[in-house]
């Protein structure tokens, strides 16, 4: 089944040390998403890429790096965790009409320590 | 300005009754979308139903219908025959062409829990 597939589910790190989260799809969507949502919130929108065009939103911190080497694979770094960047982190793919939904990975949980 | 507003933070629905969510949402763009979406404890983000401001019909999927008010910006989800699995957090989010570079980005309400009860 075509899906969207997020590495690690949870994920567990010491205050300040890097992190890599990563996201594959087979939907072969152009445009992918980052999403940071805490406990009883909306998922909040940290970035996406139309292809290779990235767009960062206004107040996502400069501590988030997103890379997408290709269609299929989207990277989320977190230069320097702090406590506050504890979270589910969220992966979703769409095409780019208005109607298109967006399909969701599972998420993967980020502890810091 | 908030542009999608969900009132109810919890609802409890007995088994095999029906339940509405509300949502409202605001735009002045005369072309986008409404989707709702619902997150059970594991977190995954699953869709259930979209809208177009066009949709001259309400939205159906199985047991989840949009009740579709164009005039009063509303976009109620209702949820028929509940069942113990449906017990999750919905979302209702909005796409318009305001909503970010290309149009591509969801706005999310903050939610609504729902419980149902055996």
């Amino acid at each position: 089944d075509a899906m969207v597939i997020q590495n690690p589910r949870y994920q567990v790190t010491q205050f300040g040390k890097p992190v890599t989260l990563s996201c594959s799809q087979t939907l072969n969507h152009n445009v992918m998403y980052w999403y940071q949502q805490k406990s009883s919130q909306a998922p909040k929108l940290l970035f996406h890429y139309y292809d290779k065009d990235f767009n960062n939103e206004a107040d996502t911190p400069d501590n988030f790096q997103s890379r997408r080497p290709n269609t299929s694979f989207c990277f989320l770094d977190i230069r320097s965790p702090g406590l506050g960047d504890a979270a589910m982190y969220l992966c979703a793919t769409s095409r780019e009409g208005l109607a298109d939904e967006q399909f969701f990975g599972p998420g993967t949980r980020l502890t810091v320590l | 300005a908030q542009k999608i507003t969900q009132t109810q933070p919890g609802m409890f629905v007995q088994e095999k009754e029906a339940v509405t969510l509300d949502c409202t949402y605001d735009t002045s763009d005369p072309s986008y979308g409404l989707f709702w979406y619902k997150q059970p404890s594991s977190g995954e983000m699953i869709f259930l139903i979209y809208q177009g401001s066009y949709d001259q019909q309400n939205a159906t999927e199985g047991r989840y219908s949009l009740n579709f008010q164009k005039a009063r910006k509303s976009a109620n989800l209702v949820i028929s025959a509940s069942q113990l699995g449906d017990s999750a957090m919905y979302f209702c989010a909005m796409r318009d062409n305001f909503s970010g570079a290309g149009s591509y980005q969801l706005t999310f309400g903050k939610g609504t829990k729902l419980s149902v009860i055996p």
